[in-house]
């Protein structure tokens, strides 16, 4: 699976639009991006994915560039229960039977939101 | 949320002693992990199920055991408690395992402190 590089860090006022970058140069064509984020003390909770294009949901869009080599998530009103660390991960859709479907996490990027 | 519960939520145990943590589920996903967070390494994974009886190796899985006698619960045993074993644990669970799109449900977490 490619790896990502995210800032360590990002701040972000209250009811503005957080966005929060992911660079996955080495991705390849048949990995998916992923976002999660992990609020302190809790588990990690799934935020969207995609493949190539843009895609929206309820939570967050996802802008992913057109040679895939970075993507950017988007909370469009960040509230201060958006606070956490959000974690951009790739993996591969294996259709294998070796697989594990474990996701590596990295370090991801802790957003504060501020009033 | 996803029917994830993990027990106990917190443990306090003494070197050398076996440690059962269960995850317990109620949206009958075929595959099940667990995973370890720790300060420095993000989460990484013990051992993952792929159905009733059949369980696979992480990328630590030394001194650890686990068992999947039921669709809805996957237990991890430490058979000897160590120190090294202080962690927050997290059970996910995910419909595919990774073929295709899917994502993976995460629970509480059991916070285990090895004296």
């Amino acid at each position: 699976d490619a790896k990502t590089t995210q800032p360590t860090s990002m701040d972000c006022a209250e009811g503005r639009a957080a966005n929060l970058p992911c660079n996955h140069s080495t991705i390849s064509g048949n990995e998916y991006v992923y976002w999660y984020r992990q609020i302190h003390s809790q588990g990690p909770q799934y935020i969207i994915h995609g493949l190539k294009n843009n895609e929206t949901n309820e939570m967050a869009s996802l802008i992913i560039t057109e040679d895939r080599k970075s993507s950017t998530l988007i909370l469009p009103h960040a509230t201060l229960r958006d606070t956490a660390v959000y974690y951009c991960i790739v993996r591969v859709a294996n259709k294998g039977s070796s697989n594990t479907g474990k996701l590596i996490f990295g370090q991801g990027t802790t957003l504060q939101v501020k009033p | 949320d996803a029917g994830i519960t993990q027990s106990p939520r917190h443990k306090v145990t003494e070197t050398g002693t076996p440690v059962t943590l269960r995850c317990h589920q109620t949206e009958n996903h075929r595959y099940m992990y667990w995973y370890r967070q720790d300060p420095g390494h993000g989460l990484r994974l013990i051992h993952y199920s792929y159905g009733v009886k059949d369980t696979d190796k992480g990328e630590v899985s030394d001194g650890y055991s686990v068992s999947r006698s039921k669709t809805e619960d996957f237990l991890l045993t430490l058979e000897s408690a160590t120190s090294s074993q202080t962690s927050v644990y997290f059970c996910a669970i995910s419909e595919s395992g990774g073929r295709g799109q899917e994502t993976q449900y995460f629970g509480p977490g059991t916070r285990l402190l090895v004296l």
